[in-house]
């Protein structure tokens, strides 16, 4: 099956600077690949995705960038807020529709 | 669209009783997840349901987990007994098959506690 990794599981940055969260995955038949952010006592909120005949996405100050060869997928937050403090998942989706989840990193923004 | 429904938002319960979780996918959605949630393991798929009919068990820790989804728009996850290692978030998903596919929508959760 499919896995995924994450990683930063940690991550601080000054408010302003960017933000990046790096995923891997083995399955070379994943392609969807959405990122979800989670506040504290919340659900997962997805903010942003990129499917696999895409190679990046922009919305705002947020982007994914998708390397297919590499196997590997990207989320960029520019010009960081205290409120984009969070935890943020990346899953990638199976050709079964099945999501396998990273591990989730916890993003703190230091105003 | 009001979105995935849970309830109960919030469940206390004493160790050795049955909870029952339920979820309400979003219409016309025909693929549905239960996960849980804790500090310690993450966010872990349960089992997931496709036009009603469960497609992947393997998540489920052990026979005091079942699920059902009766309709396409009703499903329960249930515990008996519970544990108090059953302590989590439960949250349930729902998504619609596309090309490519599109993404889970979450519900709010269940927090449950067992004493």
């Amino acid at each position: 099956g499919e896995n995924v990794e994450q990683h930063p599981s940690t991550l601080s940055v000054q408010e302003g600077d960017s933000a990046v969260i790096k995923c891997t995955y083995s399955d070379s038949a994943s392609n969807y690949f959405p990122w979800y952010k989670q506040e504290l006592g919340k659900r997962p909120q997805l903010i942003i995705d990129i499917r696999s005949n895409v190679g990046e996405k922009k919305d705002q100050r947020i982007a994914v960038t998708l390397n297919k060869t590499a196997k590997h997928f990207s989320l960029h937050i520019t010009e960081t807020q205290p409120e984009d403090s969070a935890v943020y998942f990346c899953a990638a989706r199976s050709a079964g529709n099945q999501f396998y989840f990273g591990t989730g990193t916890s993003l703190t923004v230091i105003p | 669209d009001a979105g995935v429904i849970q309830s109960p938002r919030h469940e206390v319960t004493e160790m050795g009783q049955e909870v029952t979780l339920r979820c309400k996918p979003i219409s016309g959605h025909d693929y549905l997840f239960w996960y849980r949630q804790t500090m310690m393991r993450g966010l872990e798929l349960l089992i997931y349901f496709n036009n009603n009919v469960p497609i992947d068990d393997s998540g489920m820790p052990e026979d005091r987990f079942s699920a059902k989804m009766p309709n396409a728009s009703f499903s329960t996850l249930k515990i008996q007994p519970s544990e108090p290692r059953d302590s989590a978030v439960y949250f349930c998903a729902s998504s619609l098959q596309g090309a490519f596919g599109e993404t889970q929508y979450f519900g709010p959760g269940t927090r449950l506690l067992v004493l």
